[in-house]
């Protein structure tokens, strides 16, 4: 199967800063990443997705201007979380679907912990 | 909002024996999959069935698909203390790759 990274693994910050969530897809180019939250023990939830070149496609009662997404290369989109506050404190994975295929990778996931 | 609904909430069952978790959703698929999550971990794929498969095998897992009744289940055959995870039901729709899971059912396999 495909090889996801994310970076970092885990990050606690202060409310009102800036965070900024890394995918990277290792061993296949990938035009489309798609960016999940998850809350403690629920299952995850579509935030956006992620199209290489062009603006990210937000699920609706997603704040495009608080979760930035950038899609800069094939391999790479990051997701910033702006002016944080304790309640985005959650879970954030991102999934890659290589040409062809169906199935989606998933990264390992972030930890963000907003105090 | 998720597509559907799994049963059950929580599983818990001895080492040896089957599990059987099912997953119902309310919308047209062109496929329905099947995911593990580890505590804490990113989710892995297990398994695929196509809208015009009712059923599918891979190693100790089983999976059905019935249409007619949006449901599907995932048989998990002699079951390993490291079986115990989370496992989701995801469906995608006739267009598209996006995925909508499902509430998760928590298995715990006791050794």
């Amino acid at each position: 199967g495909a090889v996801v990274s994310q970076h970092p693994s885990w990050v606690i910050c202060k409310s009102g800063t800036s965070v900024k969530i890394e995918c990277r897809s290792l061993d296949f180019q990938a035009t489309t990443m798609f960016w999940y939250r998850q809350f403690p023990k629920q299952s995850l939830m579509l935030m956006a997705t992620s199209n290489e070149g062009s603006k990210a496609t937000y699920e609706q009662g997603v704040e495009k201007d608080k979760f930035l997404i950038n899609h800069a290369s094939l391999t790479l989109s990051t997701l910033t979380v702006t002016s944080a506050h304790p309640e985005d404190s959650s879970f954030y994975i991102c999934s890659v679907v290589p040409s062809g295929r169906d199935e989606q990778y998933f990264g390992p996931g972030t930890r963000l912990t907003v105090t | 909002s998720q597509q559907g609904e799994e049963d059950p909430q929580a599983l818990s069952i001895q080492e040896g024996e089957n599990a059987t978790m099912n997953c119902s959703y309310k919308t047209s698929i062109n496929n329905l999959q099947w995911y593990r999550q580890n505590s804490g971990r990113g989710l892995v794929h297990l398994i695929l069935i196509r809208s015009n498969e009712r059923e599918k095998h891979s190693g100790r897992l089983r999976v059905t698909l019935d249409t007619s009744k949006k449901s599907s289940s995932l048989l998990i055959t002699a079951s390993r203390a490291a079986d115990t995870a989370s496992y989701f039901c995801a469906t995608v729709p006739p267009s598209g790759s996006r995925l909508t899971f499902g509430e998760g059912t928590q298995l715990t396999v006791n050794p």
